[in-house]
């Protein structure tokens, strides 16, 4: 059983659309999120990160939180074919969970 | 920086086979981990060791599979003897403390004939 969970995609948006990506998770004491971004043939790397307080902007990226559903969200704005890649969210790593803190990732094509 | 290396990027084998992974981490890292990614599992967590010394191997699938760190520059993974089901990307990762950012290598593409 995982921390967090993920909708599963693939997603296929048009240039230019609006995309959420989303999870949720196990754990209510967790105080951050991280989103990591990995391209085809190469290791995920940090996107943004949130704390569980809100709502991180960053470009045409926003993180999201909703402590009472224990869902995290990751919206792109204006999405652009070099988005195109899959989108992990994650926990940081505890050695309590004995468990993969990420998520299954979601992949994700923007077509021109 | 160079970032976390692996080698090699790539490995064919066949089945009954010793396969050893080799990482180097990020200069000053303290914190290194080892996952497996396939598409039926996602990014499974193998071990993972802080300041060299093996913390957590609960992910290790069975007694084929071992891994040591025997100074802070460098990381071994290996298979013995390799199975077909084995066949998976293999990424290295590290980080400066155990709670924050991981900085994954290239991964190696594993094939077990």
């Amino acid at each position: 059983q995982k921390e967090v969970e993920q909708d599963p995609g693939p997603l296929s948006v048009p240039e230019g659309a609006i995309v959420s990506l989303n999870c949720t998770y196990s754990n209510s004491a967790f105080q951050y999120f991280m989103w990591y971004r990995q391209y085809s043939r190469k290791g995920p790397e940090l996107l943004m990160y949130t704390y569980s307080s809100g709502n991180k902007e960053d470009g045409r990226f926003t993180a999201q939180v909703d402590k009472s559903s224990k869902y995290i969200s990751l919206f792109i704005r204006d999405s652009q074919p070099s988005d195109s890649a899959t989108y992990l969210c994650a926990i940081p790593f505890n050695t309590n969970a004995g468990k993969s803190t990420f998520g299954d990732g979601t992949t994700l094509t923007v077509k021109p | 920086d160079a970032g976390v290396i692996q080698s090699p990027r790539h490995e064919v084998t066949e089945m009954g086979q010793e396969v050893t992974l080799r990482c180097k981490p990020i200069s000053g890292h303290n914190s290194l981990f080892w996952y497996r990614q396939t598409m039926m599992r996602g990014l499974e967590l193998l071990i993972y060791f802080n300041n060299n010394v093996p913390i957590d191997d609960s992910g290790m699938p069975e007694d084929r599979f071992s891994a040591k760190m025997p100074n802070a520059s460098f990381s071994t993974l290996k298979i013995q003897p390799s199975e077909p089901r084995d066949s998976a990307v293999y990424f290295c990762a590290s980080s400066p403390g155990q709670r924050q950012t991981q900085y994954f290598g290239p991964g190696t593409r594993l094939l077990v004939l």
